[in-house]
């Protein structure tokens, strides 16, 4: 089955303490990106990757990291948490860059950090 | 980044209702995506618009792109309880080198059975 998935599902955490939120996808797409759901703010994008070893920008990448080591993997790194950092996390991927093709999202990550 | 407007914010209706939600720029877009994301779940696409004044249906959604490609409609028709959810539409800048979507912040539909 194709699809995305993010991993864990629900994550709970303390400031500063550094952590990894895992994105795989099985459909060979070259374009990956990370968002981040906020009440009353929408989709945000944080990170996006073109294609392996390419990565840039998004709307609000502080306080991230992101790597695209191999084409199916885009894992999102929070180097040192904050409260402000407690959102709904979504990963997603398209064939191609995603103006020319349809994202598939990620079920999302639910981070709580206190 | 261009932004989206999408309205209403949240709406709340009877089952077999008819509806429209609305998603505006003032900017031209080159194509335009509705996403629809149920609680729990991350968005799903429903459909891609990509030419002035296109209308496409699927079953009983009607979508539709102005003319200008600065804005576009969703119409629900006889709304059902499994249409709940929050819609999104998401644009592609239009010009050379953009890569990114924009997402409108969505409308939370709530059909009442």
């Amino acid at each position: 089955e194709a699809q995305v998935t993010q991993n864990p599902r629900y994550l709970i955490t303390v400031t500063g303490k550094k952590l990894t939120v895992t994105c795989s996808q099985n459909m060979n797409h070259e374009y990956m990106s990370w968002y981040r759901q906020d009440p009353g703010l929408g989709l945000r994008q944080i990170y996006y990757s073109m294609n392996v070893e390419v990565t840039d920008k998004g709307d609000v990448p502080e306080g991230y990291k992101v790597s695209r080591k191999e084409k199916r993997n885009f894992p999102l790194i929070l180097e040192s948490p904050s409260p402000n950092q407690t959102s709904l996390y979504f990963c997603a991927s398209s064939r191609e860059a995603a103006k020319n093709s349809p994202l598939h999202f990620g079920n999302g990550t639910r981070l709580t950090v206190t | 980044t261009q932004l989206l407007e999408q309205s209403p914010q949240f709406l709340s209706i009877q089952e077999g209702e008819n509806l429209t939600v609305y998603c505006n720029s003032s900017s031209v877009f080159s194509s335009l995506q509705w996403y629809r994301q149920e609680p729990g779940e991350g968005p799903v696409l429903l459909v891609t618009v990509v030419t002035g004044g296109e209308v496409k249906k699927l079953k009983r959604l009607t979508f539709q792109f102005g003319d200008a490609r600065k804005d576009s409609s969703l119409h629900i028709t006889a709304a059902q309880p499994g249409d709940t959810g929050l819609y999104l539409c998401a644009g592609a800048e239009s010009g050379a080198g953009s890569y990114q979507l924009t997402f409108g912040k969505g409308t939370k539909l709530s059909v009442i059975p």
